[in-house]
């Protein structure tokens, strides 16, 4: 049980270049999230999703787009990557049978450690 | 829009003190706070999770408690340990999108 997996743990890109952040889960989580973390601050959601299929936008999703085509996998994609977006990416996974994620903790990915130059 | 504040922001203490993390949030209509643990270059480990019905959970040397009416919490941590050194964040669930979180509490226990 590998838990919540995230590819790259690093990467450097180009300004207007553009990659894909990789999640996996083996939880049979329905809960997917991905939030940025920036140098001494809190977490903020990027995109959120509650099943397969189904995705929504959090606090800041500019410039990044996802996908739930499975229960296991939900990828972040950046598009003309911007110095902005030099952060720390992290994956979270949760699962609720009620309608809302208010009952389960959520497990994190070890993080994608991204630069933009 | 529910804000997270976390205070202090670093903390060091020598080793077998008992000490206090605080959090605090504006908007009391949660359904539920989570403290994590984040070590250096990792992600986020859930440690207690205090369901809006509850005042307090406890595991180990670790006890949350919350008081929804003041929007606070704290982490309390009994006979700190090197080991326990990390950044501590909290955050609330209030049923709008996901989690909102603090900066954290960056703690060093001194051996």
């Amino acid at each position: 049980n590998a838990g919540v997996t995230q590819t790259p743990k690093f990467r450097i890109l180009k300004i207007g270049q553009s990659m894909t952040l990789q999640c996996a889960q083996d939880m049979n989580h329905n809960y997917m999230y991905w939030y940025r973390q920036d140098p001494g601050m809190g977490l903020k959601l990027i995109y959120y999703s509650v099943g397969a299929g189904i995705t929504d936008k959090g606090e800041v999703p500019n410039g990044y787009n996802v996908s739930r085509s499975t229960t296991e996998d939900f990828p972040l994609r950046l598009e003309l990557a911007a110095p902005s977006q030099t952060s720390v990416y992290f994956c979270a996974s949760s699962y609720s049978n009620r309608g809302q994620p208010d009952s389960s903790p959520l497990h994190f990915g070890n993080g994608t450690r991204l630069t933009v130059t | 829009k529910q804000e997270v504040t976390q205070i202090p922001a670093a903390l060091s203490v020598p080793e077998g003190e008992n000490l206090v993390l605080n959090c605090s949030f504006t908007d009391s209509a949660i359904y539920n706070l989570q403290w994590f643990r984040q070590d250096p270059g990792k992600g986020l480990t859930s440690l207690l999770l205090i369901q809006s019905s509850q005042r307090e959970q406890t595991s180990g040397r670790l006890n949350a408690s919350l008081d929804k009416s003041s929007g606070r919490s704290t982490l309390y941590i009994a006979a700190s340990q090197p080991g326990d050194s990390a950044t501590y964040l909290c955050a609330v669930y209030s049923g709008r999108r996901a989690l909102t979180f603090g900066s954290g509490t960056r703690l060093q226990v001194q051996p």
